[in-house]
């Protein structure tokens, strides 16, 4: 959906760096959610974030993810000391409501590469 | 472990013929199903959930569910080679936690002109 809006698209990242990606949830939206995608596999959930607090991060890595969604600007996924195993596509959807009716529209995405 | 099975594929079928597309669920306690379709490196797009035990039709695409067999499936007549794409399937428990889709790896479909 072209109303939530990621970037970068692309991102390459040796290993040991940071990677931060942002997501500009659609116009009028509280709720964030980030979800990834490995090569292969089907997305996986990850954190679910309100303005200032988050609500559910029980599929984030224990280490080296955060997220955090603040009160002005965009929310923002932070990998640090980045891993081959990190490459992924990272997505993030909105929702105006606690995703109540789990109908999610995803943005295009942020192209994580591990080199 | 909640999971989401789907034939990994392939699927090729002709111009203009009925895809079928399965997916089965390992969580009784399911409440919400949807499908989404992804072209390569795009992002999923939502294109059908249903909800209640049975069938539901939106254009070319019909998404038939079955609890009792924890069985979904979507079915897309008159196939246009626009869709040829990795369909998802994804479930949720519903409720609170509605924002928490379990999804499948996708079935890659290629519809042949």
């Amino acid at each position: 959906n072209a109303g939530v809006m990621q970037n970068p698209r692309h991102l390459v990242r040796r290993r040991g760096q940071e990677a931060r990606l942002r997501c500009s949830p659609m116009k009028g939206h509280s709720h964030v959610y980030w979800y990834r995608q490995l090569p292969e596999e089907g997305l996986k959930f990850m954190v679910y974030l309100q303005k200032e607090n988050i609500i559910d991060e029980s599929g984030m890595p224990k280490e080296r993810f955060s997220a955090e969604f603040p009160k002005e600007g965009p929310s923002i996924l932070r990998i640090q000391q980045v891993v081959r195993g990190d490459s992924a596509a990272y997505f993030c959807a909105s929702s105006a409501f606690t995703g109540d009716t789990g109908e999610l529209f995803f943005g295009e995405g942020s192209r994580l590469t591990v080199l | 472990q909640k999971e989401v099975e789907q034939n990994s594929g392939p699927l090729s079928v002709p111009e203009g013929a009925i895809a079928s597309l399965n997916c089965t669920y390992s969580d009784r306690g399911s409440q919400s199903f949807f499908w989404y379709r992804q072209y390569s490196g795009k992002s999923p797009e939502l294109i059908m959930s249903i909800y209640s035990n049975g069938d539901k039709e939106d254009g070319r695409f019909t998404a038939q569910l079955n609890k009792a067999s924890q069985y979904v499936s979507l079915l897309i007549r008159d196939s246009q080679p626009s869709d040829s794409a990795t369909y998802l399937c994804a479930v949720t428990l519903g409720g609170g936690s509605n924002y928490k889709l379990t999804f499948g790896k996708g079935t890659l479909l290629t519809v042949n002109p």
